[in-house]
């Protein structure tokens, strides 16, 4: 079977540093993504992880690891419009994107 | 350039009627999805082309439900007889290729009562 596994919700005071953590099981993998999604609006792509390491773009950094079926989204000087839905997805075997439920993040002054 | 653009933005109907929605991918983008969420859940897969033709249609979750894409490019999805479960967000994606990032329109929020 397939499955993507991150936390319901998560906390975390401006300014700060987060991290969002997803693991997944699936039937072959050609890359992972994270995608920001503002209530009753579209995700918006964030980034992409086909490689293991780290990929930072700004204030937003990913990590993939492949072997552990893991990967992380880390957020700095968190801003109050961060407050959002974070979904993780992976392109399994097929031509398709299995997402995870979303992590979604509350910003407190 | 434009983004995906999805048509109607909201779409309240009765149980057993039908409906359609639309999606206008990014100029030049080959492949088309759809997906459905529903509150607190991630995107679902239903559907993806590539080109004219349905490459995957494994998430359409019953015969009610049918998506086409005659010239490449506009694509509707069309479902029959709709009942209260089917009250969802429905996104539309587009990317170049296939195999790449996927670009999301705005959603059309269907409520069957």
């Amino acid at each position: 079977g397939q499955n993507i596994d991150q936390p319901t919700e998560m906390t975390a005071t401006e300014g700060a540093i987060v991290q969002i953590n997803c693991t997944y099981q699936t039937s072959g993998f050609n890359g992972l993504f994270w995608y920001q999604q503002h209530a009753g609006e579209a995700p918006t792509f964030l980034s992409y992880n086909v490689l293991d390491g780290l990929e930072e773009k700004g204030r937003f950094s990913s990590f993939l690891s492949r072997s552990k079926g893991y990967s992380y989204l880390l957020l700095k000087e968190l801003q109050m419009k961060d407050s959002a839905s974070y979904l993780c997805a992976v392109w399994g075997a097929t031509n398709k994107l299995i997402f995870g439920t979303g992590t979604l993040l509350a910003v407190q002054p | 350039g434009a983004g995906v653009s999805q048509t109607p933005s909201n779409k309240v109907t009765e149980k057993g009627k039908y409906v359609e929605l639309r999606c206008d991918p990014i100029s030049g983008h080959t492949a088309l999805y759809w997906y459905r969420q529903s509150l607190g859940q991630g995107p679902e897969f239903l559907i993806y082309f590539q080109g004219t033709g349905a490459a995957d249609d494994s998430g359409l979750p019953n015969d009610r439900f049918f998506a086409v894409r005659p010239e490449g490019s506009v694509s509707t999805l069309k479902i029959q007889r709709t009942e209260r479960g089917d009250s969802a967000v429905y996104l539309c994606a587009s990317s170049l290729r296939g195999v790449d990032t996927q670009y999301f329109g705005p959603g059309t929020r269907l409520t069957v009562l």
